[in-house]
């Protein structure tokens, strides 16, 4: 079993909408959570990090926390053709190093 | 967000040579990181390096790799004899913590 999945998509959803993307973990040790956002040939971007169950909100972004299901997700509302890209979810336990998930690529059309 | 460059951006060598890769952070950070992504492949953690030493590193970062900051602001990545399997993108992280790791553009590696 990967320490951590992630729906490679592609997803594609019309200007405006909300999209969910999602990722499982096996690794319960894993407490710190973060969600990049890659585009084409480009290194991550740090979008945001949490650490604790629940929802944290930046914006348009909400990043969502059950470390009881083990599930992350991250909300994007009123979707922009700008926030095409690769969104990765990354996490980590006390560690240094962050374990990615291979990445959804999103597209959002005008 | 830190702003850091790597340098070069695209180096092509032939199997077992040497490279060095290079980190340049804009201002001073604490936590120095290196991932790599080979093509169509998860990020994967290499190493990081705090307080001028190596804190962790991955099965990756065996004998041929190695890391310092020789000056104290340019951080580096060598690898000492290139195989075929090293092509990949590398990239550079840096923070204050290890929860905010901001990632350079990256230098994509091919060997051929």
């Amino acid at each position: 079993q990967k320490e951590v999945e992630q729906d490679p998509g592609p997803l594609s959803v019309p200007e405006g909408a909300i999209v969910s993307l999602n990722c499982t973990y096996s690794n319960s040790a894993f407490q710190y959570f973060m969600w990049y956002r890659q585009y084409s040939r480009k290194g991550p971007e740090l979008l945001m990090y949490t650490y604790s169950s629940g929802n944290k909100e930046d914006g348009r972004f909400t990043a969502q926390v059950d470390k009881s299901s083990k599930y992350i997700s991250l909300f994007i509302r009123d979707s922009q053709p700008s926030d095409s890209a690769t969104y990765l979810c990354a996490m980590r336990s006390g560690s240094y190093q962050l374990t990615f998930g291979k990445g959804t690529k999103l597209s959002v059309i005008p | 967000e830190p702003e850091v460059t790597q340098t070069p951006s695209h180096q092509v060598t032939q199997m077992g040579q040497e490279v060095i890769l290079r980190c340049v952070p804009i201002s001073n950070h604490l936590y120095f990181y290196w991932y790599r992504q080979i093509l169509g492949q998860k990020v994967e953690f290499l190493v990081s390096f705090y307080n001028n030493e190596i804190s962790e590193k991955s099965e990756i970062f065996d004998d041929q790799f190695s890391v310092e900051r020789p000056d104290g602001s340019n951080f580096t990545l060598k690898i000492r004899s290139t195989k075929l399997e090293d092509s990949a993108m590398y990239f550079c992280a840096l923070g204050q913590g290890a929860n905010e790791q901001y990632f350079g553009p990256g230098t994509r590696l091919t060997v051929t």
